[in-house]
């Protein structure tokens, strides 16, 4: 069975501050797609980045940047100069190609505070 | 597009009360989820659907049931509500024909069983 972890649970940074949530996965399936879904205080889940197994490019989006390395099974997501904006809860997910592919596992979330 | 649509927003249920849980979406996607969100869990999943007629159990699926009897619903069912329900439920659907796979998540319903 899939599981992701996503062992911090809360981060508090100082506007401008670089921050980076951690997410590790396990999953026997050879092909697999990997998320990251921002949930600001309003509640709805906002999609951020997909990313299946056999593309390990890193990518860049403004201030968003996301680090795959197969080999630790982590897909860590940074963001650079953060804003007060981007204080939500994120989640890390996971799900296995084919029929599978709506059947996401999530990690537990972390709760990103940026102070002004 | 409305995308993903659930209704209630918002249910106050006593224990013991039963209730059905609305989900539409109207992009044509075949798959179609339903996750509940607890505090320090993340979501989880009680359903899955692959298509009209073909539905599956997540991880969480007791006291609950699903049917999907057309492509566009995908209703989530409470037989005889819970205190262990109340949680915050999201629907989700995802994958057309034409090769989109990108996940939609309804707003939520805010269930509370009393």
């Amino acid at each position: 069975a899939q599981k992701v972890t996503q062992a911090q649970t809360e981060i508090s940074v100082v506007e401008k501050e670089d921050v980076t949530l951690d997410c590790v996965y396990e999953t026997r399936d050879t092909t697999y797609y990997l998320f990251w879904y921002k949930q600001p205080p309003s509640g709805e889940l906002v999609f951020l980045i997909r990313r299946n197994s056999f593309d390990e490019q890193n990518e860049i989006s403004g201030r968003y940047s996301w680090n795959f390395q197969k080999s630790t099974s982590s897909f860590n997501f940074t963001i650079t100069a953060s804003q007060v904006v981007d204080s939500a809860v994120y989640f890390c997910a996971h799900n296995a190609g084919g029929t599978s592919y709506g059947k996401l596992t999530f990690g537990q979330g972390t709760i990103l505070t940026v102070h002004p | 597009n409305a995308g993903v649509t659930q209704t209630p927003k918002f249910q106050v249920l006593k224990t013991g009360q039963s209730m059905t849980l609305q989900c539409a979406q109207d992009m044509n996607h075949e798959y179609m989820s339903w996750y509940r969100q607890d505090p320090g869990m993340g979501l989880r999943l009680i359903h899955y659907s692959v298509g009209a007629g073909i539905t599956d159990q997540g991880e969480v699926p007791n006291g609950y049931n699903v049917s999907r009897s057309t492509t566009e619903d995908f209703p989530l069912r409470l037989l005889s509500a819970a205190p262990s329900q109340t949680s915050v439920y999201f629907c989700a659907s995802s994958y057309d024909y034409r090769g989109n796979y990108e996940q939609y998540f309804g707003p939520g319903t805010r269930l509370t069983v009393t």
